[in-house]
C-alpha cells in the first residue's frame, strides 16, 4: 500500500532532550516536506526537500533539523526541544515538486514538549 | 497580511445546501493551487487541484480569480460527511519550488 509513514503517533518529552520523528514513504516521491500545525495558525511548512541531499527552509525552521540521505526518509530532527514546539507534525511527499501534484500526509506526530 | 487567509468559520449548514469559501493570497506570482480537506485533527487529503478556467468534480467546483487573487470552492448538495476543515493551499513562489502556503482552514458543518 502506497503511504507516508509517521513514527511515533504521540510523544512526550522534556525541554532540551534530543528527540527525532522518522518520516518514511515507499512511493519513490522526490519530494518530501514538513510541517507543523498549530490552532489559529494552519500548517506552516518548516523544511522540505526537492531531491536526495536537497533540503530548503520553510516558514519556521528555526530550532528544527532535517536530512534526506537516501530518498525514501525524511527525518525531523529536534537538537534541543523547547515548549513553543509542542505542536502536531505532519510529513507529506509528493512525486516531484509542486505543480499540481497530489501531496500524501502521513498521519500525524502529536508533540508535547514539558 | 497572512500570505494565505480563509474566513476560519465554521459555516453551518443544513444537508442539500450549497456552500461556497473564498481564500485569498497575496503573492501574485503564485502558480500553483489546491484546496485539501481535514477532518479533526487527521492528515490533509487532496480534495481538488484549482486550474485557471475552473474545475469541476462531482458536486465541487473551484474558480481561481488572478486579478483578484483568490480561490473559491463550491460545495453543492451538502452532505453530512461533507464536515470538514478546508484547507486553502499555494505555492509560495514563481517557480515550481517545493514552497507550499497553507490557509488556516474553514470549517464545514452539514446539520441534518
Amino acid at each position: 500500500e502506497a503511504q507516508v509513514t509517521q513514527n511515533p503517533r504521540y510523544l512526550i518529552t522534556v525541554t532540551g532532550k534530543k528527540l527525532t520523528v522518522t518520516c518514511s514513504q515507499n512511493m519513490n516521491h522526490e519530494y518530501m516536506s514538513w510541517y507543523r500545525q498549530d490552532p489559529g495558525l494552519g500548517l506552516r511548512q518548516i523544511y522540505y526537500s526537492m531531491n536526495v541531499e536537497v533540503t530548503d527552509k520553510g516558514d519556521v525552521p528555526e530550532g528544527y533539523k532535517v536530512s534526506r540521505k537516501e530518498k525514501r526518509n525524511f527525518p525531523l530532527i529536534l537538537e534541543s526541544p523547547s515548549p513553543n514546539q509542542t505542536s502536531l507534525y505532519f510529513c507529506a511527499s509528493s512525486l516531484a515538486g509542486i505543480g499540481n501534484e497530489k501531496l500524501f500526509f502521513g498521519s500525524g506526530t502529536q508533540l508535547s514538549v514539558l | 497580511r497572512k500570505e494565505v487567509e480563509q474566513d476560519p468559520g465554521p459555516f453551518n449548514v443544513p444537508e442539500g445546501a450549497t456552500v461556497a469559501f473564498n481564500c485569498t493570497y497575496s503573492n501574485s506570482a503564485s502558480q500553483s493551487f489546491f484546496w485539501y480537506r481535514q477532518d479533526c485533527r487527521k492528515e490533509p487529503k487532496l480534495l481538488m487541484s484549482v486550474y485557471s478556467s475552473g474545475n469541476e468534480d462531482g458536486r465541487f467546483t473551484a474558480q481561481l480569480n488572478r486579478a483578484s487573487q483568490y480561490i473559491s470552492l463550491l460545495i453543492r448538495d451538502s452532505k453530512l460527511s461533507d464536515s470538514a476543515t478546508y484547507l486553502c493551499v499555494v505555492n509560495g513562489d514563481s517557480s515550481n519550488t517545493g514552497k507550499l502556503i497553507f490557509g488556516q482552514g474553514t470549517t464545514l458543518q452539514v446539520k441534518p
